[in-house]
């Protein structure tokens, strides 16, 4: 197992342009998250899903951003019409019903110029 | 977190101990966790503490935890400069899986 893998690492984009990333969590891991993280702050959660339904989205979530984990497995987070204020690294994490730990994957820093 | 406080910055010296604190103020808080980020890597579990314990001690590691005060504490002996990095106190409550995060603190080992 490769642990948390999120895809692409890195993404220029142009203000009102969409963007799509994608993570694939840990194999048989049914919880899978979506934090985001700016710069000099702690990651904020975005929302979480167990399997493939989404159980909780935060307000941080507008509604330019969808999250989805079709079959329960690798998830993607798409947002609509970038603003500058995106800019961001969006953190994917997942984890069992039997752990504690969550497991991070590196990252996609987005960056909307 | 804006329910999780830490301090930004620490500098210490090599072979020095490391004391990072952390206060929270959501009583219900059931796990409390401390995260290790380094540049460009994603976030590493150092270790956590149930809410009914007031000490775990792991290596290198020793976290404090005070209920009555909302405090608590990640003790690093013997810091070595692999261990700059920033550092990150977390939270979860209750029947919720969702992490909360402090803003981190920047730890600098100096030779």
């Amino acid at each position: 197992d490769t642990g948390v893998s999120q895809n692409p690492r890195h993404k220029i984009t142009k203000r009102g342009q969409n963007v799509t990333f994608r993570c694939d969590p840990i194999s048989e891991h049914n919880r899978l998250y979506w934090y985001r993280q700016t710069l000099g702050q702690g990651p904020e959660f975005l929302t979480y899903f167990q399997n493939e339904a989404q159980l909780e989205k935060s307000r941080l979530l507008s509604d330019r951003f969808s999250a989805e984990r079709p079959k329960g497995s690798f998830s993607t987070l798409e947002i609509q019409r970038t603003e500058q204020g995106d800019s961001a690294m969006y953190l994917c994490a997942s984890s069992s019903n039997q752990e504690i730990e969550a497991f991070f994957g590196q990252g996609t820093r987005l960056t909307v110029v | 977190g804006e329910d999780v406080e830490q301090s930004l910055f620490l500098s210490v010296r090599e072979g020095d101990s490391s004391v990072i604190n952390c206060t929270y103020t959501d009583s219900s808080s059931t796990y409390l966790y401390w995260y290790k980020q380094e540049p460009g890597a994603g976030l590493q579990l150092l270790t956590y503490i149930f809410s009914n314990m007031d000490m775990k001690q792991d290596q290198r590691l020793t976290v404090l935890l005070n209920k009555k005060d909302k405090h608590l504490s990640l003790r690093i002996a013997d810091t070595q400069t692999g261990d700059s990095a920033i550092y990150f106190c977390a939270e979860t409550l209750s029947n919720d899986y969702k992490l909360s995060f402090g803003a981190g603190t920047t730890v600098t080992v100096r030779a």
